[in-house]
C-alpha cells in the first residue's frame, strides 16, 4: 500500500501572505504516460471535499489560479500564493496510481 | 448538471444492516468509476473503495476494496438507475461517520487519451450514525 505523508499538520496564515504545503508518498505516483496521478482537494468546514488540483499540477476548472501544484514523483507541493478568508479548510492529498487509492492525514489551514 | 446525490442521515443500533446510496446525474453513469470515502468525526478522509458500475454486470467482483474495509463492506452498483451503494450486514459503533461517494474524472491527454482526473463532483454525505 501507498502511505501519504504532509506537512506541516496545521498552518495559520496572514491574508495576503503564501503558504505552502507539502506531500510526500512511499513510493513513486509516476505513471509510464509520464503523469504523476496525484490529486490536492479542500474541505471547508461542513462541506464535501472539493477537487483542486490533479495529476500533481493541472488545476481543476473553476478554481483560483492562486492555488498551483507541482512536483513528481514522491514529492509534491501545494502552493497558495496570497491567502484570502474562504480559503480556510482542510487540505488533503491523494495517491491514484494504484487501484487503492489513499490519502494524505490533513493539513488544517487556519487564517491568523 | 453533473452531480451525485446521497440517501439521507440514517441512525442504526450496532447488528443493524444498512445499505446506503449515491445517485448520479448528469453524466453516463456506467463509463466512470465511482469511489467511496469514510471520514470519522473530526478524522481525515478514508478511502475505502470503488467500484466501475459497467463492471457491475459483467464481473464477479466488480470493486476494488481498501484492506482496511474488505469484507466490513460491500460496494455495487445498479448502472440502469445510475446508483451505486454500500452495504453493512452487522453494523458496528465504529463504522459511525459520514459516507462520500465521488465520481473519478476522465481527463484527455492532448485530446485523445483518457486518463483520471481526480475526483468531482462528490456527494454531500450520508452521516450515519451507530449507536445503541
Amino acid at each position: 500500500d501507498i502511505v501519504m505523508t504532509q506537512s506541516p499538520l496545521s498552518l495559520a496564515v496572514t491574508p495576503g501572505e503564501p503558504a505552502s504545503i507539502s506531500c510526500r508518498s512511499s513510493q513513486s505516483l509516476l505513471h509510464s504516460n509520464g503523469y504523476s496521478y496525484l490529486d490536492w482537494y479542500v474541505q471547508r468546514p461542513g462541506q464535501s471535499p472539493q477537487l483542486l488540483i490533479f495529476l500533481a499540477s493541472h488545476r481543476a476548472s473553476g478554481v483560483p489560479d492562486r492555488f498551483s501544484g507541482s512536483g513528481s514523483g514522491t514529492d509534491f507541493t501545494l502552493k497558495i500564493s496570497r491567502v484570502e478568508a474562504e480559503d480556510v479548510g482542510v487540505y488533503y492529498c491523494m495517491q491514484n496510481l494504484q487501484t487503492q487509492f489513499s490519502f494524505g492525514p490533513g493539513t488544517k489551514v487556519e487564517i491568523k | 448538471e453533473v452531480q451525485l446525490v446521497q440517501s439521507g442521515a440514517e441512525v442504526k443500533k450496532p447488528g443493524d444492516s444498512l445499505k446506503i446510496s449515491c445517485l448520479g446525474s448528469g453524466f453516463v453513469f456506467g463509463e466512470y468509476l465511482i469511489v467511496w470515502v469514510r471520514q470519522r468525526p473530526g478524522k481525515g478522509l478514508e478511502w475505502m473503495g470503488s467500484i466501475n458500475p459497467e463492471d457491475s454486470e459483467t464481473t464477479y467482483s466488480p470493486s476494488t476494496y481498501s484492506p482496511s474495509f474488505q469484507g466490513q463492506v460491500t460496494i455495487s452498483a445498479d448502472r440502469s438507475i445510475s446508483t451505486a451503494y454500500v452495504q453493512w450486514s452487522s453494523l458496528k459503533s465504529s463504522d459511525s461517520g459520514m459516507y462520500y461517494c465521488a465520481r473519478r474524472r476522465i481527463y484527455m491527454d492532448r485530446g485523445v487519451h483518457r486518463i483520471p482526473g481526480g475526483l468531482g463532483p462528490w456527494g454531500q454525505g450520508t452521516l450515519v450514525t451507530v449507536s445503541s
